[in-house]
């Protein structure tokens, strides 16, 4: 089955430098891999995607993701946070050719200091 | 619809009542999820529909939890006898199938749950 992990809890970055929200995954075959993010009560919001094609992708807000198949890592980055980053971040995975379910990370809370 | 439309938007029902949440998905979105968050937690999966198959229950946290969903359409989660651990936020997801461009799963708004 598939499963994802993001080990870090809460990421503190100051405003301007860049940020790396992590996330490794495991699947039985190959991955679709997805980021969203969640603003203080609201639902989530879709960020990017990797189906296929180059490693680096690009999504919205300036953020972009690196898919690395020998690290089984997908991580999340910004060239320059800015405060209005601040939010709880969630990796997700789903095993292609497979009918099956997307699993989440349990989440990241994004700190960006002014 | 242009999203996925969840009602009601919040809930505050004494403990013991059954309580109902409804989701309407994306036209067209075959999949559909139900995820729950307590304050300060992370997603924890419920139940996934897709399609004609048979849902995937394994996240129900007791058989207090159920849900039904009619074809493609609208999906009800019902928690009877709620409990004070019930309060939470229940968030629901949909989705084209698997097949093709690797589809994102589109998210409510959420309702939100208060147990007293």
């Amino acid at each position: 089955a598939q499963s994802v992990a993001q080990p870090e809890d809460q990421v503190n970055v100051a405003e301007g430098n860049p940020l790396t929200v992590k996330c490794t995954y495991s699947v039985s075959g190959n991955p679709y891999l997805f980021w969203y993010v969640q603003y203080p009560n609201r639902g989530l919001q879709f960020l990017l995607k990797y189906i296929t094609g180059d490693n680096l992708v690009k999504g919205s807000y300036g953020f972009e993701a690196e898919f690395n198949k020998s690290q089984t890592s997908f991580h999340l980055k910004k060239p320059s946070a800015l405060v209005s980053d601040s939010a709880l971040y969630y990796c997700a995975v789903r095993d292609i050719g497979r009918d099956d379910k997307i699993i989440f990370g349990k989440g990241t809370r994004l700190h960006i200091l002014p | 619809g242009a999203g996925v439309s969840q009602s009601p938007s919040n809930k505050v029902t004494e403990k013991g009542k059954d309580v109902e949440l409804r989701c309407d998905p994306i036209s067209g979105h075959t999949a559909l999820y139900w995820y729950r968050q307590r304050l300060g937690q992370g997603l924890e999966f419920l139940i996934y529909f897709q399609g004609n198959s048979a849902p995937d229950k394994s996240g129900l946290p007791s058989d207090r939890f159920s849900a039904e969903r009619t074809g493609e359409s609208v999906s009800t989660l019902t928690i009877q006898r709620t409990q004070q651990e019930d309060s939470a936020v229940y968030l629901c997801a949909s989705s084209l199938a698997w097949t093709g461009a690797g589809n994102t799963i589109y998210f409510g708004e959420g309702s939100w749950l208060t147990v007293v």
